[in-house]
């Protein structure tokens, strides 16, 4: 089966400092990554998503990279604020199987005004 | 543009009994996936639906079944509830049904199996 995992389970920060959240998958034909957010009795929110033909994307105050060389996927927040507190997974997905998406187990951000 | 709509948001069933949980997609979107999240084993694959039809399925057993409606709206029903499946089912929709696109999930429902 596949397998996605997160280095880190929590993650404390200061407001205003950067986050970086870190995510490892072991699946090479997974072609397609999404970051979510989820808050305490929410679904997922989409953040961001990238395609394995790239390695950089940007978007209103996150960025994620990706390194197909060592299955290594990290979400980085910038200006981390309280809002940015909840639990953050990657998810991929190889095209070719559909909608089916695999997660990582997660990592709580927690920010520390 | 309206979101993915759960419902119910939250269910307390006995064990033995059966389930149905009901996904609206956002408007347009014609896949439907669901998923069982739980603290010991996170966020995992149950189903997809496109066209009314399974296109992919999780290693979940028997118990579990869905389908989708003409309008793409979907229903997953569980039976014989046991005490492991208390959980929360979330649906998430995506325009197309190939892959690589963007699934928007709802906020779930919250099934306790007592």
């Amino acid at each position: 089966g596949e397998s996605v995992g997160l280095h880190l389970p929590t993650l404390s920060v200061q407001e205003g400092d950067n986050s970086i959240i870190n995510c490892a998958y072991s699946n090479s034909a997974s072609d397609y990554f999404i970051w979510y957010k989820q808050e305490s009795g929410k679904g997922p929110q989409f953040i961001i998503d990238i395609r394995s033909n790239m390695d950089k994307r940007q978007g209103q105050r996150v960025t994620v990279l990706l390194n197909k060389t060592v299955k290594h996927l990290s979400l980085q927040i910038a200006a981390t604020q309280p809002g940015d507190s909840a639990v953050y997974f990657c998810a991929e997905n190889e095209g070719n199987t559909g909608n089916q998406f695999y997660f990582g187990t997660g990592t709580s951000l927690t920010v520390i005004p | 543009k309206a979101g993915v709509t759960q419902t119910p948001r939250y269910l307390i069933k006995t064990r033995g009994q059966q389930v149905t949980l009901s996904c609206s997609p956002i408007s347009g979107h014609r896949s439907v996936s669901w998923y069982q999240q739980t603290p010991g084993q996170g966020l995992q694959f149950l189903f997809e639906y496109f066209s009314e039809t399974q296109r992919n399925k999780g290693n979940f057993p028997g118990r579990f079944s869905g389908r989708q409606f003409s309008n793409s709206r979907s229903e997953m029903n569980v039976s014989t509830l046991e005490l492991g499946d208390s959980a929360l089912y979330l649906c998430a929709s995506s325009l197309i049904q190939g892959g690589n696109t963007e699934a928007f999930f709802g906020q779930g429902t919250r099934l306790t199996v007592v």
